[in-house]
């Protein structure tokens, strides 16, 4: 079963830092473009970052740009997003996707990241 | 504010049709980027509905289907039931953003 597990979400201060992992299984792990979106309270899907199979190609939103990290280890089947200067509209459930031609054809169910003093 | 735009909501009665529309721009949609839609029961994490304008994955009812057209998109679901109350979501890719980009979003209610 192809399967996407987030951890590592949870409530820390503004300007903190947090690591959120992706676990893959299923699929072939290593040949996976991957996305990371996230979903603040009542709001709408944004993109946060992307990284190509072979970790070479990276790209992120504006508003996380210079403040996170992507990144993966094909070894482990694991991709990671570092977070680091947190701020209170960072708040959302992140979710990673597994991208195919530009779309999201697999996703986790989420971890959240609550900023708050 | 987003780069491809939804109507807020929808609503239809079971067994009818609703579309749901999505307009993008000469940046994404119009320059030949594809659209894709994803649904999003509530409480849960998003699932793959149409991919490339108007294709579904395995396990989608054929009642949803999509289209593209210069700058927009759609969404028709059509024998509407009441497990397909949820919130709908387009995306596309943008060239001057550099990256990947959802519309605000639209709850269907199935009156």
């Amino acid at each position: 079963e192809v399967q996407l597990v987030e951890s590592g979400g949870g409530l820390v201060q503004p300007g903190e830092s947090l690591r959120l992992s992706c676990a893959a299984s299923g699929f072939t792990f290593s040949s996976s473009s991957m996305n990371w979106v996230r979903q603040a309270p009542g709001k709408g899907l944004e993109w946060v970052s992307y990284i190509s199979g072979s970790g070479n190609n990276i790209y992120y939103a504006d508003s996380v740009k210079g403040r996170f990290t992507i990144s993966r280890d094909n070894a482990r089947n694991s991709l990671y997003l570092q977070m680091d200067s947190l701020r209170a509209e960072d708040t959302a459930i992140y979710y990673c996707a597994s991208v195919h031609n530009y779309y999201m054809d697999v996703w986790g169910r989420g971890t959240t990241v609550t900023v708050s003093s | 504010q987003s780069v491809l735009t939804q109507p807020p909501s929808v609503s239809g009665a079971p067994g009818q049709r609703v579309t749901i529309s999505c307009t993008g721009s000469s940046s994404n949609i119009g320059t030949g980027y594809d659209v894709h839609w994803y649904q999003q029961l509530p409480g849960t994490a998003p699932r793959l509905l149409i991919y490339i304008n108007n294709n579904r994955p395995s396990g989608v009812p054929d009642r949803f289907s999509g289209s593209k057209s210069g700058t927009s998109a759609s969404l028709a679901i059509s024998g509407l039931q009441a497990e397909d109350e949820a919130d709908y979501y387009c995306q596309s890719y943008d060239t001057s953003l550099s990256g990947w980009v959802f519309g605000g979003g639209t709850k269907l209610t199935v009156l």
